[in-house]
């Protein structure tokens, strides 16, 4: 079975400051990754995905994930954080079929000015 | 496309009350999720269609839920009866059918029971 660990529930970071989410999955094939941002009361917008190919994965709003295969882990970077990027993040897995996803359980950053 | 529609955005509804969450895809995916986002156990699968049809309903919490696709472009999710621990907010998520793709998320049904 699939699952994603996301080990930091909360994150705070000052504005300028530069960013990285952990995410950790476990898949038993080569998997689909997913970074998701919720805003408050808002739905979940893609940030960037990694099917194959350059395990450099860049995003939208400056946001980036490196896959590492031997770590299992697919962590999500910025080099400097704005007041706008406070949200809730989610890494998720996918499945081949239609992408049925499987989620982290968030971690919720909150930037300091 | 407007994306992943989602109403109402907000019910609030009492104890024991029938809920149906509504949802219409973008037009052309044929694959639609149903998610919930709870505090405790974050975001779950709780059912997904592919052309209409369920194709795994394991998530779904117990048999008070189910969930409908009567054609491509409406799907519903219905709690009966509805108990205070069913509150959380109920995402729909539309996707093509190549894994390779992304979902598009509807902006979610906040359930409050009271």
């Amino acid at each position: 079975a699939q699952s994603v660990t996301q080990p930091d529930i909360h994150i705070t970071v000052s504005e300028g400051a530069s960013l990285e989410l952990r995410c950790n999955y476990s898949y038993g094939a080569t998997p689909y990754l997913f970074w998701y941002v919720q805003s408050p009361g808002q739905g979940l917008q893609l940030l960037l995905k990694y099917f194959s190919g350059d395990t450099l994965v860049q995003g939208i709003k400056g946001f980036e994930a490196e896959f590492k295969r031997s770590q299992s882990s697919f962590n999500l970077r910025k080099p400097s954080v704005h007041w706008s990027d406070a949200a809730e993040y989610f890494c998720a897995v996918g499945a081949l079929e239609g992408n049925k996803l499987t989620f982290g359980t968030g971690t919720q950053l909150k930037v300091e000015l | 496309d407007a994306g992943v529609i989602q109403s109402p955005r907000h019910e609030v509804t009492e104890m024991g009350q029938e809920v149906t969450l509504r949802c219409k895809p973008i037009s052309g995916h044929d694959y639609l999720f149903w998610y919930r986002q709870t505090m405790m156990r974050g975001l779950e699968l709780l059912i997904y269609f592919n052309n209409n049809v369920p194709i795994d309903d394991s998530g779904m919490p117990e048999d008070r839920f189910s969930a409908k696709m009567p054609n491509a472009s409406f799907s519903t999710l219905k709690i009966q009866p509805s108990e205070p621990r069913d509150s959380a907010v109920y995402f729909c998520a539309s996707s093509l059918s190549s894994g390779e793709d992304k979902a598009f998320f509807g902006q979610g049904t906040r359930l409050t029971v009271v």
